[in-house]
């Protein structure tokens, strides 16, 4: 099984939708969770760090679940701009080490 | 801030060649570094992780002759591919651990790979 698991999509969704992608992890010990956007051609970029409260920043926000051992990113009112692919990546507990979902590819279609 | 500088962002070489791209973190230390490769249309691919001072750990199917890696110093991290061919032709990125949860990992630009 791997250690993160994404639905690769592509989601195509018109503009003003809500779209919600989750990522699997293996692991139950890891700690730490991120959601990241990586456009074509460019490097990863941060979107959101995933707090196990749970954190909204704008029109993103990203959920924790330990229990299903899931994060999930939610997008509302979705603008041309944010068509992109995300990934998730979950650490190791050990820290040093953390592994990326095959990413989710989005397109917001006019 | 975090941030890391890749260099160069794209390079054109001929086959047999070898090329160095660095990753310089630089305003923190970056203990680890991590190597990525990326084929068009596919997702990102861990060859390599470069801890400061020792030897770098490969993953399965990652030559280390062909794909050197040298962290010499907390903010430096160099991988070398030697006597390049057309298939090494790819987007490789650096990655490091800011050692802050609220910055995450934080990615290199990016270095174009084309071998002809």
């Amino acid at each position: 099984r791997k250690e993160v698991e994404q639905d690769p999509g592509p989601f195509n969704v018109p503009e003003g939708a809500t779209v919600a992608f989750n990522c699997t992890y293996s692991n139950s010990a890891s700690q730490s969770f991120f959601w990241y956007r990586q456009d074509c051609r460019k490097e990863p970029k941060l979107l959101m760090s995933v707090y196990s409260s749970g954190n909204e920043d704008g029109r993103f926000t990203a959920q924790l679940n330990r229990a299903s051992q899931y994060i999930s990113l939610l997008i509302r009112d979705s603008k041309l701009s944010d068509s992109a692919t995300y990934l998730c990546v979950v650490n190791t507990p050990t820290g040093n080490q953390f592994y990326f979902g095959t990413g989710t590819s989005l397109t917001v279609i006019p | 801030g975090a941030v890391v500088s890749q260099h160069p962002s794209w390079v054109i070489c001929k086959s047999g060649t070898s090329v160095k791209i660095e990753c310089r973190s630089l305003d923190f230390q970056a203990t680890t570094m991590f190597w990525y490769r990326q084929f068009p249309k596919q997702s990102l691919m861990l060859m390599a992780t470069s801890n400061e001072g020792s030897k770098a750990t490969y993953e399965q199917g990652v030559e280390k002759d062909k794909f050197l890696i040298n962290h010499a110093s907390l903010t430096l991290s160099t991988l070398t591919v030697t006597s390049a061919h057309p298939e090494d032709s790819s987007f490789y990125i650096c990655s490091a651990w800011t050692g802050l949860y609220y910055y995450g990992y934080t990615f290199g630009s990016g270095t174009r790979l084309t071998v002809v």
